[in-house]
C-alpha cells in the first residue's frame, strides 16, 4: 500500500507553547487528508478533513482556532496544535487519500504522541 | 446517523485458539464500505480488510476470515489459531458515502493472547 509518514512520532512540550505535527504521502498525492485523535484506550475520533488548496472542515466540538489545518501541497498537510495545554495530550494520526471521491484507500500515518506538561 | 458498535471491549484467549470478533453496524446508506484494521502497541492503524455493501461474500485471508451479514447488519472477523502476534486492538470501521467519506470507528476490541 501507499505510505504516509508522520512527523514527529512523539513530542514533549510544555503548556502554553504551540506544536507542529506533520503528514506526508510519499509516493501518492492525497487531494484529500483527515486527522484524527486517540484518548487512552478509546477510538480514533476525527477532527478534522482538509482537501488540498482549500479550507478544512472541522467536526463538531473541535476547535478550529486551536486546532490549525493547513493543506498546501498534494503531499503534505500540518496540524498545529496552539497554547497547548495538558487536556491535549493524546495520540494523533492522520490518513491520506489520492482520489477525491474515495474510489482508493485513506492510509495511515504512524501517529504522533503528543504530552504536554 | 452512522455508527458502528464493537460490544466486546476486552478478549483474551490462549495461543491457537479461535477467536471472533463482532463488529454491528448502523447505516442509512445503501452504499457503503466497512473496514477493520488492527493497531498494534506501537500505535500505527494497519489496514485489513475492506467490503462493500454490495459484496456478501465471505473472505479468507490466511488464518483471518471475514462474515459479511447484511440481514443482520455485522462483519465479524474471525482468527484462527491465535498466535501471540495477534495481540493488538482491531477496529470496525464505516465509510460513509457523503461529503468527504470519512471513517466512522467503532470503539476496539482489545485482544490479548497468552502463550
Amino acid at each position: 500500500g501507499a505510505v504516509v509518514s508522520q512527523h514527529p512520532s512523539w513530542v514533549i512540550c510544555k503548556s502554553g507553547t504551540s506544536v507542529k505535527i506533520e503528514c506526508r504521502s510519499l509516493d501518492f498525492q492525497a487531494t484529500t487528508m483527515f486527522w484524527y485523535r486517540q484518548f487512552p484506550k478509546q477510538s480514533l475520533m476525527l477532527m478534522a478533513t482538509s482537501n488540498e488548496g482549500s479550507k478544512a472542515t472541522y467536526e463538531q466540538g473541535v476547535e478550529k482556532d486551536k486546532f490549525l489545518i493547513n493543506h498546501a501541497s498534494l503531499t503534505l498537510s500540518t496540524l498545529t496544535v496552539t497554547s497547548a495545554h495538558p487536556e491535549d495530550s493524546s495520540f494523533y494520526i492522520c490518513s491520506a487519500r489520492e482520489d477525491p471521491f474515495a474510489l482508493t484507500e485513506a492510509f495511515f500515518g504512524q501517529g504522533t504522541r503528543l504530552t504536554v506538561v | 446517523a452512522q455508527k458502528v458498535t464493537q460490544a466486546q471491549t476486552e478478549i483474551s484467549v490462549v495461543e491457537k485458539e479461535d477467536v471472533t470478533l463482532d463488529c454491528v453496524y448502523e447505516t442509512r446508506d445503501t452504499t457503503y464500505y466497512l473496514f477493520w484494521y488492527k493497531q498494534p502497541p506501537s500505535g500505527e492503524l494497519v489496514f485489513l480488510i475492506r467490503r462493500n455493501s454490495f459484496d456478501e461474500q465471505n473472505e479468507i485471508s490466511g488464518r483471518y476470515s471475514w462474515n459479511f451479514q447484511k440481514s443482520t447488519s455485522s462483519f465479524n472477523f474471525t482468527i484462527t489459531a491465535s498466535q501471540v502476534v495477534d495481540s493488538a486492538v482491531y477496529f470496525c470501521a464505516l465509510r460513509m458515502n457523503t461529503g468527504f467519506q470519512k471513517l466512522v470507528f467503532g470503539t476496539g476490541t482489545r485482544l490479548l493472547v497468552s502463550p
